[in-house]
């Protein structure tokens, strides 16, 4: 199975921060990659496809790259709706796996 | 509007088993893979199963073969998982999800416990 290894557990941050979450596969998976934003109580928003294609709705503060092994999710101004956790997922093969999660919370 | 409303989950006894339904709506369901994805209280997200399209192809994760099976309906724009022999490690909210690789829309999710 591919392990997905997100860095860091925990991320204390302010409004108006730049952010980057890094998750790593302990294979390649090309750029089968996919990003999701969870708040607590609630279920999963999808926010990434591709590693770094914007699902429709999303706003642009929102990116993602990287290829191979190592990804990385940015928000580029943290807004109050952005304190959530956020998993990354491969869908390169079976089963898919997701990261441990990234739990951003307000400094 | 894509909705998906999962129903079935309680509290069952170990060995025990459950079945979990997801009703769809708002978007051609026959049309997609379908998942499910869950989530023990307080930890992270696991993928579990998924279907095809036309029911031909399924896949599990290593720790629900033999016990869970993934099916659907697509007359009745359901999804279903059969869950037998339950073990308490299997305590969680399980989600019904749109998608095969990425997966794009979420149910609310339904609570699974298991303890005697």
């Amino acid at each position: 199975d591919i392990q997905m290894t997100q860095s860091p557990s925990t991320l204390s941050a302010s409004v108006g921060d730049r952010v980057t979450i890094t998750c790593r596969a302990s294979q390649s998976i090309s750029n089968w990659l996919a990003w999701y934003q969870q708040e607590p109580g609630k279920a999963p928003k999808f926010l990434i496809y591709r590693a770094s294609s914007l699902q429709s709705g999303v706003p642009s503060r929102f990116s993602g790259s990287g290829s191979g092994t190592e990804f990385t999710l940015t928000i580029s101004s943290l807004q109050p709706d952005d304190f959530a956790t956020y998993y990354c997922l491969q869908y390169n093969s079976y089963p898919r796996t997701f990261g441990q999660g990234t739990k951003v919370e307000i400094k | 509007e894509v909705q998906l409303v999962e129903s079935g989950g309680g509290l069952v006894q170990p060995g025990g088993s459950l079945r979990l339904s997801c009703v769809a709506s708002g978007f051609t369901f026959s049309g997609y893979w379908m998942s499910w994805v869950r989530q023990p209280p307080g930890k992270g997200l696991e993928w579990v199963a998924n279907i095809k399209e036309d029911g031909s192809e399924k896949y599990y994760v290593d720790s629900v073969k033999g016990r869970f099976t993934i099916s659907r309906d697509n007359a009745k724009n359901s999804l279903y998982l059969q869950m037998n022999s339950l073990r308490p490690e299997d305590t969680a909210v399980y989600y019904c999800v749109r998608g095969e690789g990425w997966v794009d829309h979420w149910g609310q999710g339904t609570l699974v416990t298991v303890s005697s």
